[in-house]
């Protein structure tokens, strides 16, 4: 079982819709990170929380110890939201990831 | 320009050579990671090393080698390639300091083994 489940997996959405993307863990962590990979490859952090929530423009990461459970949303969502966002644990001094979840937002 | 770089971008060679990807970076950062992405799969670290001293394994060292050469550069060798290491390969840094470890990725290698 990993350690890191991301669901869904694929996700089309029309723009405009509210998107929520799912993130659960198995162990104990110090902190969970959202990440977003566009097509070209790059990677770039979009959060970091260890509790309650976070808030940056139209995405918002929220997270809940005790059900190890965190979730990203995005508002008034845009085709250039289209990308591959993962969720990642930190504990001890590595991180685990998710193993992604494909946004596609169409016009 | 980019703080975290890699090189090559793309690489394609043959079963059996001995490939090196190469990453530097201006941040300053002591800790410095080498991960690989297949399609389905999240991110597996290969290396990390925390200072020029300081190599440790992985969860998915067998095959690949490292070499910290200052605490701006940190390279990954494929020894003897093979078709199964055929993936995208990132490498990230990230600051000893902090209460967290937000990493920094560079672009990424794709790298195929024929």
């Amino acid at each position: 079982k990993n350690e890191v489940e991301q669901s869904p997996q694929n996700l089309t959405a029309q723009e405009g819709e509210f998107i929520t993307i799912n993130c659960s863990y198995s162990v104990g962590i110090s902190a969970l990170h959202w990440l977003q990979q566009h097509p070209g490859g790059g990677i770039v952090s979009l959060f970091m929380l260890s509790s309650g929530k976070k808030k940056h423009g139209r995405l918002i990461a929220t997270i809940n110890i005790q059900e190890k459970h965190s979730s990203l949303h995005i508002t008034a969502s845009h085709p250039r939201d289209s990308a591959v966002y993962i969720c990642a644990v930190e504990y001890g001094n590595k991180l685990v990831f998710g193993a992604g979840t494909i946004l596609r937002v169409k016009s | 320009d980019a703080d975290v770089t890699q090189t090559p971008r793309n690489r394609i060679t043959k079963t059996g050579k001995r490939i090196m990807l190469e990453c530097s970076q201006t941040k300053g950062h002591d800790r410095m990671y080498w991960y690989r992405q297949d399609p389905g799969l999240g991110l597996r670290l290969i290396y990390y090393s925390f200072d020029v001293k300081d190599i440790n394994k992985g969860e998915i060292s067998d095959g690949y080698s490292v070499s910290r050469q200052a605490q701006a550069k940190f390279s990954l060798s494929l020894e003897s390639a093979i078709p199964n290491q055929t993936a995208l390969y990132f490498c990230a840094t990230s600051d000893l300091g902090g209460n967290h470890n937000e990493q920094f990725f560079g672009p990424g290698t794709r790298l195929t083994v024929l």
